[in-house]
């Protein structure tokens, strides 16, 4: 069983601030991606990293996969309360599906 | 575009009485999974359908029956809820490696 380990696990910042969370396992996986679940919806797709090594930008978001393929960060600069939410990596993609991490419930406070 | 649909949103239930979760998607993606999630333990799947005429069993089955009705449909039953059913369930859609979710049920099982 394939394993994502995220953290931190809850995480309370100001309006602009800078902030990094993280997504490890122990596995090699084939891709990575980062979803956002705000309240009362379902997780939304953020972005999906394939390469060791890519890094990818969603406006102020920063999306890395290790180059080994086991981990990835989120960066988000200058953060807005309209990053708050639920980010949860996943990884896997075989028939039977992702294997999910348990997120990280981020808040930011104006 | 409707994407995935669940009904219903909310649903209270006595131990021992029996509902089915109804998902539908409209985007013609072969496979389809069942999702359920708990504070702390992120999200777990239940079953998941790779195709029409096909179901498996996914992490935590028990207590559970899917029926995948065609293309489109894919329903989840509890035969006999347990208040440890009670949860947060996620229907999801997928194409290659993304997943499409739709907006949840909240079920409470008293």
């Amino acid at each position: 069983t394939q394993l994502l380990e995220q953290s931190p696990q809850f995480l309370s910042i100001q309006e602009g601030e800078n902030l990094t969370v993280y997504c490890n396992s122990s596995s090699v996986f084939s891709s990575l991606q980062w979803y956002r679940q705000e309240p009362g919806e379902g997780p939304v797709l953020l972005v999906t990293v394939v390469t060791g090594g890519e890094v990818k930008k969603l406006k102020r978001l920063t999306f890395q996969f290790g180059d080994a393929r086991k981990d990835s960060s989120l960066h988000i600069t200058a953060a807005q309360p309209g990053d708050t939410g639920l980010y949860l990596c996943a990884g896997g993609g075989g028939a039977d599906g992702l294997t999910f991490g348990k997120g990280t419930h981020l808040i930011i406070q104006p | 575009n409707a994407g995935v649909t669940q009904t219903p949103k909310f649903q209270v239930l006595k131990t021992g009485q029996s509902m089915t979760l109804q998902c539908a998607q409209d985007m013609n993606h072969n496979s389809m999974y069942w999702y359920r999630q708990d504070p702390g333990m992120g999200l777990r799947l239940i079953y998941y359908s790779a195709s029409e005429g096909t179901t498996d069993k996914g992490e935590v089955p028990n207590g559970y029956n899917v029926s995948r009705l065609n293309k489109r449909e894919f329903s989840l039953r509890l035969e006999s809820a347990a208040p440890s059913q009670t949860s947060v369930y996620f229907c999801a859609s997928r194409t290659g490696e993304k997943l499409f979710f739709g907006s949840g049920t909240q079920l409470s099982v008293l």
